[in-house]
């Protein structure tokens, strides 16, 4: 089993701050996503990136793959109430199965 | 489009009973997932379907759960019987195509099980 773990569990911030999330693994990934999850949906791809050290933004969220291709984070600038969710990182090691982090909760109060 | 559908949205059962969980993919995507999370851990995978037949099931917890996907199209997943530990949301997911291709997921069905 391929364990990513996610920090921290929970996050709150104020409007405009900036915030990052990490995503630990011992395993390399061919790939790595990220996801948005809202309450009663599925989770909602965000990017993926593929290339150890490739760095992917998105507005303002941005994204980071380490040089090994264990490890990612993202972060997010000027965050606001739009970005309250829940963020999964999921890494992919053969064409086809994913393997989640448990998740970060982010709450941006206004 | 119309993206992947899940039925029920929710469902409470008894221990013991028996449930059927739906998935209806997004038309033209001919690999399907199940995926589970129960409460408080991560979203782990259950199996994969290609068209109507099982690629890889090795996520699956035990014999109590059974897929299916005649057709091609629509896949079902039933548990029977049901216990306290099935309790989760179930969530299913389409793709295009296997290799790298993006997975779509739909809302979850969340079971409960008493």
């Amino acid at each position: 089993t391929q364990l990513l773990e996610q920090s921290p569990q929970f996050l709150s911030i104020q409007e405009g701050e900036n915030l990052t999330v990490y995503c630990n693994s011992s395993s390399v990934f061919s790939s790595l996503q990220w996801y948005r999850q809202e309450p009663g949906e599925g989770p909602v791809l965000l990017v993926t990136v593929v290339t150890g050290g490739e760095v992917k933004k998105l507005k303002r969220l941005t994204f980071q793959f380490g040089d090994a291709r264990k490890d990612s984070s993202l972060h997010i600038t000027a965050a606001q109430p739009g970005d309250t969710g829940l963020y999964l990182c999921a890494g992919r090691s053969n064409d086809y199965k994913l393997s989640f982090g448990a998740g970060t909760t982010v709450t941006v109060r206004a | 489009e119309a993206g992947v559908t899940q039925f029920p949205s929710h469902s409470v059962i008894e221990k013991g009973q028996t449930v059927t969980l739906r998935c209806d993919p997004i038309s033209g995507h001919d690999n399907l997932y199940w995926y589970r999370r129960v409460m408080g851990k991560e979203i782990k995978f259950l199996l994969h379907f290609v068209k109507e037949s099982k690629q890889d099931e090795s996520g699956m917890p035990n014999n109590r759960f059974l897929a299916e996907r005649t057709g091609g199209t629509y896949s079902t997943l039933k548990v029977q019987p049901a216990e306290l530990e099935d309790s989760g949301v179930y969530f299913c997911a389409s793709s295009q195509e296997t290799g790298g291709s993006e997975q779509y997921f739909g809302p979850g069905t969340r079971l409960t099980v008493t």
